[in-house]
């Protein structure tokens, strides 16, 4: 079974702050997929970014890049230049790669303090 | 906008009864995924169709089922509601081959179960 941790229930900064969400996760594939997705108030889940496992290069999107520890099975979200509009829920998933349904961990509510 | 579509989006229900939920997927998209958000359970996936068929289940209760029809649109069927039911149900779509595994997510339907 796969498993996905997310260890930071609530984080905050100050805007233009760069801050980091972490993500653990566990899975007996070789090819799979990691996500973030941001959750705002108005409940939509927005895609933020996607890793595939056999990249060893780091995804970024704009002011989004992750941090991927495959050995460690680490899978963490900075944000830089942090905005208001960053303020949302995060939320860490994993895919097995098979076309299987994510995995998701807890999420961290992150806010950005004006 | 993601281009999934979700109706409706919020309905009020009593218990014991029944409940369908209706998604339609981005334009091109064969696979259509359900997840259930509730409080105590998190973000949880439920089942998976891939054009017409199902191909992977999750955490679904049997009172739970679902089916995707020949024009891809996909619906949810809950019976037999429960208090425990009320929760955030998503409706994602993907194309499992472009990139693969990555999943754009409705709006979500509201569920509540008095």
């Amino acid at each position: 079974a796969q498993t996905v941790t997310q260890s930071q229930p609530e984080m905050s900064v100050q805007e233009a702050e760069t801050v980091t969400l972490s993500c653990t996760y566990d899975t007996s594939e070789n090819n799979y997929y990691l996500f973030w997705y941001k959750q705002p108030p108005s409940r939509q889940m927005i895609l933020v970014i996607r890793q595939e496992a056999y990249k060893q290069q780091n995804a970024t999107e704009n002011r989004f890049s992750v941090n991927f520890q495959k050995a460690a099975k680490s899978f963490s979200l900075k944000i830089s230049d942090s905005q208001l509009g960053d303020t949302a829920m995060y939320f860490c998933g994993l895919s097995g790669g098979g076309a299987d349904g994510l995995t998701f961990g807890k999420g961290t509510h992150l806010i950005i303090q004006p | 906008d993601s281009g999934v579509t979700q109706t409706p989006k919020h309905l009020i229900t009593a218990t014991g009864q029944r409940v369908t939920l209706r998604c339609s997927p981005r334009s091109g998209d064969l696979s259509v995924y359900w997840y259930q958000q509730s409080l105590d359970q998190g973000l949880q996936f439920l089942i998976q169709y891939y054009n017409g068929e199902e191909r992977a289940k999750g955490n679904i209760l049997e009172r739970f089922s679902a089916q995707q029809f020949p024009d891809l649109h996909s619906e949810l069927n809950l019976s037999s509601l429960e208090l425990g039911d009320s929760a955030l149900y998503f409706c994602a779509s993907s194309d499992l081959f472009q990139p693969p595994d990555t999943q754009y997510f409705g709006p979500g339907t509201r569920l509540t179960v008095l």
